[in-house]
């Protein structure tokens, strides 16, 4: 069984649209996370999400917006996609403070 | 600003041989130090970690050093393997204290390549 899943693996868009990813882990753990991976291979961490707190960072553009149904979700919104947001988008899971666990990652184009 | 800088970038090793990978750190409150491991196509899977109290964790050909004062830590993979070939992360993290906790700050990563 797929402990951590996102979809789509793969998703192509034109600049100015709006497009979600989702994300699901069936491991029972509290905090959720969503971090960029640039074209350099950089992981930054954009959001985690602990018990319904969501803590933000800084140098996330507020064109993204996770959102969380439940313990076991988070899905990424992005509005009014921009060139800049081509990345491969990850999704982790973990008990808070504990090994963090990935997806196998979305890559976004936009063109 | 990085927060953990991460030496070589890229590595190549051949077959048998020991690849060794450095990083530093700046923020004093880190206290966990995993390394990840990543092939193309996947999501980053942990290798191996190590909190501060100790200096050396071994896992099978997979070695972390840490060294506290200097604000270093290493992998060590002995008895490198073509499919040891993947990028390396080094990552570090904090206790919760608020706003931002839990989140790992990620090194730049090494392209390890071992050849036959």
């Amino acid at each position: 069984d797929t402990a951590v899943s996102q979809t789509p693996k793969y998703l192509v868009t034109q600049m100015g649209n709006d497009k979600s990813i989702k994300c699901e882990q069936n491991l029972g753990h509290d905090t959720m996370y969503w971090y960029k991976q640039d074209s350099k291979k950089f992981l930054k961490i954009m959001f985690s999400y602990n018990n319904k707190e969501l803590i933000i960072n800084e140098t996330v553009p507020n064109r993204f917006s996770p959102k969380s149904p439940d313990k076991a979700h988070l899905n990424l919104h992005i509005n009014s996609l921009e060139l800049g947001d081509s990345a491969v988008y990850f999704c982790a899971s973990s008990r808070a403070g504990d090994t963090q666990y990935f997806g196998p990652g979305t890559r976004l184009t936009v063109l | 600003q990085q927060q953990v800088k991460q030496s070589p970038q890229s590595l190549i090793v051949q077959k048998g041989g020991i690849s060794i990978i450095n990083c530093a750190y700046e923020n004093t409150a880190f206290d966990y130090f995993p390394w990840y491991q990543q092939f193309p196509g996947k999501g980053p899977a942990l290798l191996i970690a190590i909190r501060p109290d100790v200096s050396e964790k071994k896992e099978g050909r997979f070695t972390i050093s840490f060294n506290k004062s200097a604000k270093q830590f290493s992998l060590h993979i002995m008895d490198s393997q073509p499919g040891d070939s993947a990028t390396y992360f080094c990552a570090a993290s904090s206790a919760y204290s608020g706003a931002g906790s839990y989140q790992l700050t990620f090194g730049k990563g090494t392209k390890l390549s071992v050849i036959p």
